[in-house]
């Protein structure tokens, strides 16, 4: 059961501009929603996370929107650079700890491409 | 601080056979979660350990096994492998009941 959809699948931006990466969930226990950046030969970097108690986030460039009625949140990157060129990962998890354990639903992935 | 560090970082074998990965968790954090990469998609889960012991595992058979030792370091270990094995696996570290967890460069296995 695919529980993160993502969408686009690949994406091509002019320098300068806003890319934007959108993710719908399903489980209405997620409450944690980080977006995760990954360059060819590195593991996925945090790149910035968001609980659904507030509906933006922003942190330089990088802004995450959250609908939480609509079940979606977005990644915004303003003024795109071409060093921006990565795929980004879109994640949930549900609450950690007692006997929980917070593992995390990736979406399937969006490959950026910022042309100078 | 020291961030996650695994190894090796590329490894070749062939169907039928064993193999050990080995995570080593950023400083301070006590829970180490596993996690398959297939090319062209998002990581799955694998399972996470916490206390030596595991807590929690995703969709994968009893072959894909794991220890934790007492500095947190962790090892996946995945018995009869199968072509479809063939990803790249990625080391997680936290604090547990905590996010963000922090990926290390992952191992990448290829399956002959």
């Amino acid at each position: 059961q695919q529980q993160v959809k993502q969408s686009p699948q690949s994406l091509i931006v002019q320098k300068g501009g806003i890319s934007i990466i959108n993710c719908a969930y399903e489980n209405t226990a997620f409450d944690y929603f980080p977006w995760y950046q990954q360059f060819p030969g590195k593991g996925p970097a945090l790149l910035i996370a968001i609980r659904p108690d507030v509906s933006e986030k922003k942190e330089g460039r990088f802004t995450i929107s959250f609908n939480k009625s609509a079940k979606q949140f977005s990644l915004h990157i303003m003024d795109s650079q071409p060093g921006d060129s990565a795929t980004y990962f879109c994640a949930a998890s549900k609450p950690g700890g007692g006997t929980s354990y917070g593992k995390l639903t990736f979406g399937q992935g969006t490959i950026l491409t910022v042309h100078p | 601080e020291t961030g996650v560090t695994q190894s090796p970082t590329h490894l070749i074998k062939t169907r039928g056979q064993q193999v050990t990965l080995r995570c080593s968790s950023q400083s301070g954090h006590n829970t180490v979660s596993w996690y398959q990469q297939a090319l062209g998609q998002g990581p799955q889960f694998i399972f996470q350990y916490y206390r030596e012991e595991e807590n929690g595992r995703g969709n994968f058979p009893p072959r894909f096994s794991g220890l934790q030792f007492p500095n947190y370091s962790s090892e996946l270990n995945v018995n009869a492998l199968e072509l479809d094995d063939s990803a790249l696996y990625l080391c997680a570290s936290s604090l547990w009941g905590n996010q963000p967890q922090h990926f290390g460069d992952g191992t990448r296995l290829s399956i002959l």
